[in-house]
């Protein structure tokens, strides 16, 4: 079936580095896609999230791009802190599918000193 | 405000036991929830969607007979995992839609249900 995965499943990113969590998803009709982080044996945060008619939209210190085109997800963060330090997980939604969310597998953010 | 909170946090339960958990929205009505069930390192894998007032919708291999959920109200649904067995250890979670939104879901922060 379709599902939407990512790249790396564990980036390590000094502190004060910008960080790039990428997600490629596969259902060309999903049409709005969130960014949620996860602290360990807590439940997701919503983070930023994006419609298919944008590209591109900004949060306080976190940007997500949307290229449909190879249809590629990704969340940058700026000026990475030690708080950061998660698992992040994209998600997607389809029209007609009542908004379930389809979940990426995650990657697992490391802020070192 | 958005708030969705889970009862109890975490739980042990012994095989063949049935456990319930608690999932409610603290400030709007939730008219769909959903369950969640994540394992270690794993990514959140969707259980069933329930609509308050009306039976849950199972996602395909998830047991309803196992798993029931109840929604009868619009702050508060149950997830009662039956004759439980240690593959069911795992963390569920629950989200809360409310009426009129579209794709905002809020998410509870989880219960870590261990099964001996």
């Amino acid at each position: 079936g379709e599902s939407v995965g990512l790249h790396l499943p564990t980036l390590s990113v000094q502190e004060g580095d910008n960080s790039i969590i990428n997600c490629a998803y596969s259902n060309s009709a999903s049409d709005y896609f969130i960014w949620y982080k996860q602290e360990s044996g807590k439940g997701p945060q919503f983070i930023i999230d994006i419609r298919s008619n944008m590209d591109k939209r900004q949060g306080q210190r976190v940007t997500v791009l949307l290229n449909k085109t190879v249809k590629h997800l990704s969340l940058q963060i700026a000026a990475t802190q030690p708080g950061d330090s998660a698992v992040y997980f994209c998600a997607e939604t389809t029209p007609g599918t009542a908004s379930k969310l389809t979940f990426g597998t995650g990657t697992r953010l490391q802020v070192t000193l | 405000g958005a708030v969705v909170s889970q009862h109890p946090s975490w739980v042990i339960c012994k095989s063949g036991t049935s456990v319930k958990i608690e999932c409610r929205s603290l400030d709007f009505q939730a008219t769909t929830m959903f369950w969640y069930r994540q394992f270690p390192k794993q990514s959140l894998m969707l259980m069933a969607t329930s609509n308050e007032g009306s039976k849950a919708t199972y996602e395909q291999g998830v047991e309803k007979d196992k798993f029931l959920i109840n929604h009868a109200s619009l702050t508060l649904s149950t997830l009662t995992v039956t004759s439980a067995h240690p593959e069911d250890s795992s963390f569920y979670i629950c989200s809360a839609r409310g009426a009129g939104k579209a794709y905002e879901q809020y998410f509870g922060p989880g219960t870590r249900l261990t099964v001996t």
